[in-house]
């Protein structure tokens, strides 16, 4: 049973491209989570959901759109794919009422703008 | 605002060796503090963690103490295998928030 999974797990695709990357939890969380991975292995949140309404959204650009259609499940939209978007995408998810709830992570996607 | 610092890696030790991975935090209040670990290919999976002073996290081998007067959290291990090779990351979350705040990440490699 995959607690937290994301589609796909590799994407290659052209500058100036849109793409998405689905995410899912079946752990029951009511909040999910976008990390960004760079090359040097430095993580970066970019969007936090808790019951589908956004509570955190860090210094990323409009280009990226989350988007929650339920509490289980946290999309990734990014418009007009550039180079620097070149990186692995975590989807994470943890129950929120505990300052100590450990997050579960996905695989990762990683996307390779060419 | 509430920050992590890792030593840099990477760390390379020979199978059996003793393993220390040193972390320092910045918060306000008493954050509670993990060790994630990444193996190759693979999304970051809790090692382990502790929620107030002077308590030790342990799992599989590796334990870390929390110590508020020097506001460490060090992970420690014997013993280390080949299998323990991955990046490990240290992490706090503020009782002031709900965001894990990450460190750098610190990359072992353990040569048989």
């Amino acid at each position: 049973d995959t607690a937290v999974s994301q589609t796909p797990k590799y994407l290659v695709t052209q500058m100036g491209n849109d793409k998405s990357i689905k995410c899912e939890q079946n752990l029951g969380h009511d909040t999910m989570y976008w990390y960004k991975q760079d090359s040097k292995k430095f993580l970066k949140i970019m969007f936090s959901y808790n019951n589908k309404e956004l509570i955190i959204n860090e210094t990323v650009p409009n280009r990226f759109s989350p988007k929650s259609p339920d509490k289980a499940h946290l999309n990734l939209h990014i418009n007009s794919l550039e180079l620097g978007d070149s990186a692995v995408y975590f989807c994470a998810s943890s129950q929120v009422d505990s300052s100590n709830s450990p997050l579960h992570f996905g695989n990762g996607t990683r996307l390779t703008v060419t | 605002g509430d920050s992590v610092t890792q030593m840099e890696g990477p760390v390379t030790l020979s199978e059996e060796a003793f393993l220390t991975i040193n972390c320092t935090y910045t918060a306000t209040g008493y954050p509670s503090l993990f060790w994630y670990v990444q193996y190759p290919g693979e999304g970051l999976q809790l090692l382990l963690k502790a929620t107030k002073a002077d308590d030790k996290g342990s799992n599989k081998g590796f334990e870390a103490t929390y110590r508020k007067e020097t506001t460490s959290f060090h992970l420690e291990k014997g013993s280390v295998q080949v299998s323990d090779s991955a990046v490990y990351f240290c992490a706090l979350i503020s009782n002031a928030g709900n965001m894990l705040t990450f460190g750098g990440g610190t990359r072992l490699m353990v040569k048989p």
